[in-house]
């Protein structure tokens, strides 16, 4: 399976901030996925990144306040803007990785983020 | 009503015991299947994946799918203090349409084995 790994692990910002979180895989995928995962919640898709295309957000999550960036296959970032206390959350990357023999999804550590 | 429903217990149990964890759901549109085994502060990890109803065996571990009752389970065997973790069922519908890649996770059930 794919190797994922984000940057920061963790992080602790000011309100009306803006914090950009990086995710790199060891090999080159098609899609990549952004979840959020609420303190005692299950995750939420927020946006697919794929590569060459504008994202695709999900139901209550906008590009102003959550711009994505697919650069190339390997890479993505997610910047959380504007931040305020109810963005503290665990934000998490994902990848289908088609190398294998199932076509599901493999999670990256997760970045989690305290507003303050 | 959430597409997808899953106890959040918590459940304990002492060592050795079989644990059984379940989900059900809603979308008949779901035909892949996964559990998810989240430690704490980490990313979920990937431990059953299953396509259609029937069983799923990987060691200590079972994945269960009932389709007709829109009903799955994951089942431990011998459990250990290692397993103590969240698990997450997720599904998936079939690939293709504007759908596809979309995990709907359940909201994880907490599981602790104490020795």
């Amino acid at each position: 399976s794919a190797v994922i790994s984000q940057k920061p692990s963790r992080d602790i910002c000011q309100r009306g901030t803006s914090l950009t979180i990086q995710c790199q895989v060891d090999s080159q995928v098609t899609m990549m996925f952004w979840y959020r995962q609420q303190p005692g919640q299950s995750l939420t898709l927020i946006a697919t990144a794929n590569q060459g295309s504008e994202a695709t957000y999900e139901s209550g999550f906008v590009i102003d306040k959550f711009p994505i960036s697919r650069p190339n296959l390997t890479f993505s970032t997610l910047t959380v803007s504007n931040m305020s206390p109810e963005d503290s959350s665990i934000y998490l990357c994902s990848v289908e990785d088609y190398g294998s023999s199932t076509d599901t999804q493999y999670f990256g550590p997760g970045t989690r983020l305290t507003v303050l | 009503q959430k597409e997808v429903e899953q106890d959040p217990g918590p459940l304990s149990v002492p060592e050795g015991a079989i644990v059984s964890l379940n989900c059900t759901y809603s979308n008949s549109a779901f035909q892949y299947f996964m559990w998810y085994r989240q430690y704490s502060r980490k990313g979920p990890e990937l431990l059953m994946y299953t396509y259609s109803s029937g069983n799923k065996e990987d060691g200590r571990f079972t994945a269960q799918v009932d389709k007709s009752s829109k009903y799955i389970s994951l089942f431990i065997r011998d459990s250990q203090p290692s397993d103590s973790a969240t698990y997450l069922c997720a599904m998936i519908p079939t690939a293709g349409g504007t759908s596809y890649g979309k995990l709907t996770f359940g909201q994880g059930t907490i599981l602790t084995v104490h020795p």
